[in-house]
């Protein structure tokens, strides 16, 4: 059964400041998405990773993918207040029938406080 | 708007009680997906479709929840004889078959009383 574990689960930093949040992964997948959520909304898609290496960046937001390791990163660079959500790393699973949905980590609570 | 829509928004029920459930996805996209967030958690999939054929359903959480989405276009979730351990919030979302990322709509918030 995959599983998929983010770190931290809560993220208190200053405006500002650099930091990264980790997500790993139990099972061999080749897709791993990043979404956002606002308290009480719905969930927004940053990135797509599609293969190992793949890195992608929006603002100050860059993700990548190592698919050896099972590991993705999220890395906040110069924080700022409006970043503040909760962040979810998503992994495809696959079974006979193909692709899956997705299982999502637990979220990363991240606050930035001027 | 052309994103997801799911109605109702929330839905306060006695346990015991069926409800249900529809999402409307975006028009062009053939997979639907269905998944129950609770709270501090991330969401949990449960089922999805592509066009009408429901090509995974072993990870709906009982006997009691099943799906439709008869014309490939809206879909509905029921949950039968509810418990108070069902209440969540339960998200819709769709995407086209591929590596596309999945769109979510804003899902309905069950209380089961």
């Amino acid at each position: 059964e995959l599983k998929v574990e983010q770190n931290p689960l809560f993220l208190s930093m200053q405006e500002g400041k650099n930091y990264t949040i980790y997500c790993n992964y139990s099972t061999t997948s080749d897709r791993l998405y990043w979404y956002r959520q606002d308290p009480g909304k719905s969930l927004e898609s940053l990135f797509v990773l599609l293969s190992n290496g793949a890195v992608k960046q929006e603002g100050r937001l860059m993700a990548s993918l190592d698919t050896k390791a099972r590991l993705s990163t999220l890395h906040i660079t110069a924080a700022v207040h409006d970043l503040s959500a909760t962040y979810f790393c998503a992994v495809v699973q696959y079974s006979g029938g193909g692709a899956d949905g997705l299982t999502f980590g637990k979220g990363t609570h991240l606050i930035i406080q001027p | 708007d052309t994103g997801v829509s799911q109605n109702p928004r929330h839905k306060i029920t006695k346990r015991g009680q069926n409800v249900t459930f529809r999402c409307d996805p975006i028009s062009e996209h053939n997979r639907l997906y269905w998944y129950r967030q609770t709270l501090g958690q991330g969401p949990e999939f449960l089922t999805y479709f592509q066009n009408e054929a429901q090509l995974e359903k072993s990870r709906l959480l009982s006997d009691r929840f099943s799906a439709e989405r008869p014309k490939g276009s809206f879909s509905t979730l029921e949950i039968q004889r509810t418990e108070q351990g069902d209440s969540a919030m339960y998200l819709c979302a769709s995407s086209l078959a591929g590596v596309s990322p999945l769109h979510f709509g804003n899902g309905t918030r069950l209380t089961v009383t």
